[in-house]
């Protein structure tokens, strides 16, 4: 079975680019969500989405970070106007109804020069 | 505020012998825990959970235990293999909440 799949795997931009990380969650996956991973502050969820929802943003930096989730199969993490300390790896997750743990893909290296 | 924490940011152990890793917690409402693994440039990747209804869940040669007056957990490995050197992540979420709350981690080595 196929994880979840995030592209680019790696990214390098100057500041002042707009960015657009992708995911594709696990099939049949209810939940997806977007964590962000830095030396400072570790693993912390930026935003999650229930069906295709968006249902606790309360994570998301600041304005310049948005989500979206246009079907099932396939959401985007953008960063515009992108600055130096968006530098981090940036994880993509979902899971299944209940209580079932939620599976990680292998995450977008971003660089912000 | 860190809710979860794991204090010790690296441990070495012996290959064949156990590794102990610790986590600790202050959020009450937590009573859902995991453990993840991760290697260098994957994402983590789920072990075993534990819910508060239980002290203890074992899995292989992985248990976890947990200590809901402490509001402490561990994660046990016996016997300790080569293959188990990565960062090992502890997390909590409120039952029925989405939201998980993750430790900084701690990087397991095992050496032969």
């Amino acid at each position: 079975d196929a994880g979840v799949i995030q592209s680019p795997r790696h990214e390098v931009t100057e500041m002042g680019q707009e960015v657009t990380l992708r995911c594709k969650p696990i099939s049949g996956h209810d939940y997806l969500f977007w964590y962000r991973q830095t030396m400072m502050r570790g693993l912390e969820l930026l935003i999650y989405f229930n069906n295709n929802v968006p249902i606790d943003d309360s994570g998301m930096p600041e304005d310049r970070f948005s989500a979206k989730m246009p079907n099932a199969s396939f959401s985007t993490l953008k960063i515009q106007p992108s600055e130096p300390r968006d530098s981090a790896v940036y994880f993509c997750a979902s899971r299944g109804l209940g209580n079932q743990p939620q599976h990680f893909g292998d995450g977008t290296r971003l660089s912000i020069l | 505020d860190q809710q979860v924490k794991q204090n010790s940011p690296s441990l070495s152990v012996q290959e064949g012998r156990i590794s102990i890793l610790n986590c600790d917690y202050t959020n009450s409402m937590f009573d859902y825990f995991l453990w993840y693994k991760k290697y260098p440039a994957e994402g983590p990747t789920f072990l075993i959970s534990i819910s508060s209804i239980k002290d203890k869940n074992e899995d292989g040669r992985f248990t976890v235990f947990l200590n809901k007056s402490a509001k402490h957990l561990s994660l046990h490995i016996v016997p300790s293999q080569p293959g188990d050197s990565a960062v090992y992540f502890c997390a909590a979420s409120a039952w029925g909440a989405q939201k998980l709350v993750f430790g900084q981690g701690t990087r397991l080595t095992i050496n032969p």
